[in-house]
């Protein structure tokens, strides 16, 4: 079936140091993808989306591109902020538009 | 625009008591779905309701029940609570489409069973 597999957290960075989460699915087709992310004690925000291969998504200076050669949804920020702590979960919708989430990756940048 | 709401904020329960969560969709939404967040882990979906009927279930045992009113706000009810159900309980509300749509979620609703 339908799931998603995300690097394992938690991930503690330096303020303006460089992150990548790594995420890869497993789909039939070709899905959305979606980052959301979860700041604490709050409910889950969307991130960014990538709607087909190649597609790029961006936001708050995150980027994630959808790769189906490796089936791939890597999240990057060239430039960590303490504000970025959060937990990071990568996800893809079912035909029923109900989503699969990976299991999340904690991150902590520290001044 | 107002966003995704549920209430209440926290909840404490005894095992084998029953419980109900509330979930205000997002104005314009008409589909909500509902979520389960262990701590730890990510969100496992329960069930999705569309037009006031189940729209899809995830891997919960029927003690899990729900309900959409007219308004598109929806219920989630728990049965003979059991210690494992301690979680996030998140709602998120959507517009349902044939592709794939963004889900805006509430904050969630924080129960604890003792």
């Amino acid at each position: 079936g339908d799931s998603v597999t995300q690097m394992e957290g938690p991930v503690t960075l330096s303020e303006e140091a460089f992150l990548t989460i790594n995420c890869t699915y497993t789909a039939t087709g070709y899905p959305s993808l979606f980052w959301y992310v979860q700041y604490p004690g709050e409910g889950l925000q969307l991130l960014l989306k990538a709607t087909k291969a190649d597609d790029k998504g961006s936001n708050k200076g995150f980027e994630a591109t959808y790769r189906k050669e490796t089936t791939s949804f890597h999240l990057e920020k060239g430039s960590v902020q303490v504000s970025d702590s959060a937990v990071y979960f990568c996800a893809l919708p079912n035909t029923g538009n109900q989503f699969y989430f990976g299991t999340g990756t904690s991150l902590t940048v520290i001044p | 625009e107002t966003g995704v709401t549920q209430s209440p904020t926290h909840l404490i329960k005894t095992r084998g008591q029953q419980v109900t969560l509330r979930c205000s969709s997002q104005s314009g939404h008409n589909t909500v779905s509902w979520y389960q967040q262990a701590l730890g882990q990510g969100p496992q979906f329960i069930f999705q309701y569309y037009r006031e009927e189940e729209n899809g279930r995830g891997n919960f045992p029927p003690r899990f029940s729900g309900l959409q009113f007219p308004n598109y706000s929806s219920e989630l009810n728990v049965n003979a609570l059991e210690l494992d159900d301690s979680a996030l309980y998140l709602c998120a509300s959507s517009l349902e489409s044939p592709s794939y749509t963004e889900q805006f979620f509430g904050p969630g609703t924080r129960l604890t069973v003792l």
